[in-house]
């Protein structure tokens, strides 16, 4: 089985542009989440989902920072406009219902 | 407060000796799922072994073993017989499950296996 795609594995762009990151969670999961992890602050919850609904974004930094989820196998997080201290692995992570969630590979993001 | 607390930011062990990674954790709600994670050099996050609140016996995963306390609230992950693999970042987490399965992950242990 597939388990949970993200794209880009790196991304690495100037301060002030848009920054997109994609992820696939595993087909038939209902919970996915977006996850920050930097040496200062380890692994921060951002945002996390249910069923595509949107249940706790109090992890998101400011309103920089949005996520969406417009369907069960794909979900997005942007951040606009991307500032250097956004750099970071940022992971997504997919599980059924209390299961263990599996992680992607994560997205290494440098804003220069 | 923390909800999960990892007081050993880092170990050494032997090779071939056992190992414990300490976890505290901290809620009042009485369902809750317990999670250990491996994060090795390369990055991933490896799920190694889970633990319910309500589970009589404590999980076991091949070498990997969960001491679970629940009047202490501990978590403890033991390793048996560590191998150089072993060496990596390993995160203590829990999932409450009476706060819509909200994630809280610990600050983390960097083990490292001596030849």
């Amino acid at each position: 089985d597939a388990g949970v795609i993200q794209s880009p594995r790196h991304e690495v762009t100037e301060m002030g542009q848009e920054v997109t990151l994609r992820c696939k969670p595993i087909s038939g999961h209902d919970y996915l989440f977006w996850y920050r992890q930097t040496m200062m602050r380890g692994l921060e919850l951002l945002i996390y989902f249910n069923n595509n609904v949107p249940i706790d974004d109090s992890g998101m930094p400011e309103d920089r920072f949005s996520a969406k989820m417009p369907n069960a196998s794909f979900s997005t997080l942007k951040i606009q406009p991307s500032e250097p201290r956004d750099s970071a692995v940022y992971f997504c992570a997919s599980s059924l219902d209390t299961q263990p969630q599996h992680f992607g590979d994560g997205t290494r993001l440098s804003i220069l | 407060a923390q909800k999960i607390t990892q007081t050993q930011p880092g170990m050494f062990v032997q090779e071939k000796e056992a190992v414990t990674l300490d976890c505290t954790y901290d809620t009042s709600d009485p369902s809750y799922g317990l999670f250990w994670y491996k994060q090795p050099s390369s990055g991933e996050m490896i799920f190694l072994i889970y633990q319910g609140s309500y589970d009589q016996q404590n999980a076991t995963e091949g070498r990997y073993s969960l001491n679970f306390q629940k009047a202490r609230k501990s978590a403890n992950l033991v390793i048996s017989a560590s191998q150089l693999g072993d060496s990596a970042m390993y995160f203590c987490a829990m999932r409450d499950e009476d706060n819509f399965n909200k994630f809280y992950f610990g600050s983390g242990t960097k083990l490292n296996v001596k030849p």
